[in-house]
């Protein structure tokens, strides 16, 4: 079965800081990977997809890398804003129609 | 953009009573899926549908039913509840192995 980590739980830093966020899988044989952002109460905002064949992607201030062979995607949300307090999820794609979850690590920026 | 859109955003029930969350989706997604939200426990996929006319169960499908009414709408339905099915419900779609979109989510409470 397929198991997916995050961790910190939660992160807290100054404005300006540059967040890590990591995100680990069990089982490399996955389609995809996808990380989200969700503010408190509201839904699943998708951010970036990358898929197995692709090292990294980017969006922003926001960059995701992928390394399938030891399981582990990384999220950096580079010169961090208050504006990007909320929590972030990584998703793995395991066929057409199953994603398994992280739970999550909840992200404060403090002004 | 309407996106995913899910009905009603808050519902409270009383045990063994049931109800019926409705989802809609205008991106023309073949797939589309239910998922419950639980703090500690991330998303867990309740069921799935692949395209129209079909349905599939999940990871907890016990106690939920489900219909794909037509390509756009995909409904849960929880014929009596119980107090292990207070959380937030959230339908997602995607086509195939791309990004998943989801809805604004359900807070249900059964008390």
């Amino acid at each position: 079965k397929q198991e997916v980590t995050q961790i910190p739980a939660a992160l807290s830093v100054p404005e300006g800081e540059n967040l890590v966020l990591n995100c680990s899988f069990t089982d490399s044989a996955i389609y995809n990977l996808q990380w989200f952002r969700q503010d408190p109460g509201k839904g699943l905002t998708s951010l970036l997809l990358i898929q197995s064949s692709q090292r990294e992607q980017t969006s922003g201030r926001l960059n995701a890398s992928l390394d399938k062979s030891s399981g582990r995607s990384t999220l950096y949300i580079a010169a961090s804003q208050p504006g990007d307090s909320a929590t972030y999820l990584c998703a793995v794609r395991l066929n057409d129609y199953k994603l398994s979850f992280g739970a999550g690590t909840t992200v404060t920026v403090r002004a | 953009n309407a996106g995913v859109t899910q009905t009603p955003k808050f519902q409270v029930l009383k045990t063994g009573q049931s109800m019926t969350l409705q989802c809609a989706q205008d991106m023309n997604h073949n797939s589309m899926y239910w998922y419950r939200q639980d703090p500690g426990m991330g998303l867990r996929l309740i069921y799935y549908s692949a395209s129209e006319g079909t349905t599939d169960k999940g990871e907890v499908p016990n106690g939920y039913n489900v219909s794909r009414l037509n390509k756009r709408e995909f409904s849960l339905r929880l014929e009596s509840a119980a107090p292990s099915q207070t959380s937030v419900y959230f339908c997602a779609s995607s086509e195939a192995r791309t990004r998943a979109f989801f809805g604004q989510g359900t807070r249900l409470t059964v008390v």
